[in-house]
């Protein structure tokens, strides 16, 4: 089936920049998005990319997209201690939005003041 | 951004209880989703919704499981004979229409003692 995988941890000093790393096994993915999590807090939707673009920016956040090799990340931009929080990237098949989500296990980000 | 809503945020229940967890979706919204996350782990499907039934469901939606939409606006998600094992974080989801973001619940806390 389909698999998500992630790095548990990352750790980074305030105002650098941040990489999370994903890849991916389902070559049909349609839609990747990027989550975030703070303690106790659901998940909020931060971006997500399409299977067709390569790259798509937001403000401090950066999504590229490899799909030859299938490997998405997410880089943000001078990084703040507001940004620690748990991120997760997720695929879907379809895009219609009504097919499930397949998260990987989500990436530890801590920055460090 | 849209709200989904969950009650309880957290709830501890004695193992072979029944328990109900609410949801509040966006009021357009045509699908709706469950998932849990057990603690360290990933996000995981358990059913989606559609028009009164289930659209789909995972391995772990077994007979002890079962969804609601009871008034029109609630969607429920009922466990019958709760184990440790259940114990997690459950999310409720809804995408836009046609669209491509899923919209997240702040998430239920459950805990089965």
């Amino acid at each position: 089936g389909e698999d998500v995988e992630q790095s548990l941890f990352l750790s980074v000093r305030e105002g650098d920049s941040s990489v999370i790393n994903c890849t991916y096994t389902d070559s049909s993915s349609t839609y990747l998005y990027w989550y975030k999590q703070e303690p106790g807090a659901g998940l909020q939707l931060l971006t997500y990319i399409f299977s067709n673009m390569d790259m798509k920016q937001d403000q401090r956040l950066t999504v590229l997209l490899n799909k030859k090799d299938k490997h998405l990340s997410l880089r943000i931009a001078d990084t703040q201690t507001g940004d620690s929080a748990i991120y997760f990237c997720a695929e879907s098949q379809l895009n219609s939005g009504n097919t499930p989500l397949v998260f990987g296990k989500g990436t530890r980000l801590s920055v460090i003041a | 951004e849209p709200e989904v809503t969950q009650t309880p945020s957290h709830q501890v229940t004695q193992m072979g209880q029944e328990v109900i967890l609410r949801c509040v979706p966006i009021s357009n919204h045509l699908y709706f989703y469950w998932y849990r996350q057990i603690l360290g782990q990933k996000v995981e499907f358990l059913v989606s919704f559609y028009n009164n039934e289930i659209s789909e469901k995972s391995e772990i939606f077994d007979d002890q499981f079962s969804v609601e939409r009871p008034d029109g606006s609630n969607f429920t998600l009922k466990i019958r004979s709760t184990k440790l094992e259940d114990s997690a974080m459950y999310f409720c989801a809804s995408p836009a229409p046609g669209g491509t973001e899923a919209f997240f619940g702040q998430g239920t806390r459950l805990t089965v003692v």
